[in-house]
């Protein structure tokens, strides 16, 4: 069955730091995966997505995420964090279902503290 | 901004009530689709459309209605709700229902039932 798994329900750095969000999947095709944010009061953005067009894959806000089948990951990274990017973020994979439907794993809440 | 509108942004019913939530989209999009969210938890997929015909259904109680009057509209009615019906319901679209299409979602109703 195709899933994701994040690793750590809550990450802290600080402003200027290095960000590193984990994301491991399951799935015995390749997949296709997702990175989303939430911000306070809001519904979900898209960061960035993966299609096997390029295993590293650049989103917006200065995130990026590389894709590495040895390791069944989907890491988010971005060099320098921001205040702003303080949010709840979501790996997400889309699983076929009679089409396909988007399963999202528990997520990350990302601290940034000045 | 969001390109998906959700009304109204705030709902608080009774469980004797019956309110509608309301959710519009003008990117052409043909696949549109409930999640309800509990605070700290990810979205739960609740229904999807695809070309304004029911495609899933994950096992929601008879209490939530969806509807999709077009391609651009989809409400979601609501009857004898419980307590733990209270949650943000999220609206989202794509392109189609296909892997690689992400979702774009609305800002959400924050439903509280008393």
């Amino acid at each position: 069955a195709q899933s994701v798994t994040q690793l750590g329900s809550h990450v802290s750095v600080s402003e200027g730091a290095l960000v590193l969000l984990r994301c491991n999947y399951s799935s015995s095709v390749p997949p296709y995966l997702f990175w989303y944010v939430q911000y306070p009061n809001q519904g979900l953005q898209l960061l960035l997505k993966y299609t096997s067009a390029a295993t590293l894959v650049k989103g917006i806000n200065g995130f990026e995420a590389e894709f590495k089948k040895s390791e069944t990951s989907f890491h988010l990274t971005k060099p320098s964090a921001h205040m702003r990017d303080a949010a709840e973020y979501f790996c997400a994979v889309n699983k076929r279902a009679g089409g396909f439907k988007t399963i999202f794993g528990a997520g990350t809440r990302l601290f940034v503290k000045a | 901004d969001t390109e998906v509108t959700q009304t109204p942004k705030h709902l608080v019913m009774g469980m004797t009530n019956k309110k509608s939530l309301k959710c519009e989209q003008h990117m052409g999009h043909r696949a549109m689709y409930w999640y309800k969210q509990k605070a700290k938890k990810p979205p739960e997929l609740m229904f999807v459309y695809s070309y304004e015909k029911l495609s899933i259904n994950e096992s929601v109680p008879s209490r939530f209605s969806p509807e999709c009057p077009n391609s651009s509209l989809l409400n979601l009615h609501l009857h004898a709700l419980q307590p733990e019906d209270s949650a943000l319901y999220l609206c989202a679209s794509s392109q189609e229902v296909t892997g690689d299409s992400p979702l774009h979602f609305g800002n959400g109703t924050r439903l509280t039932v008393t």
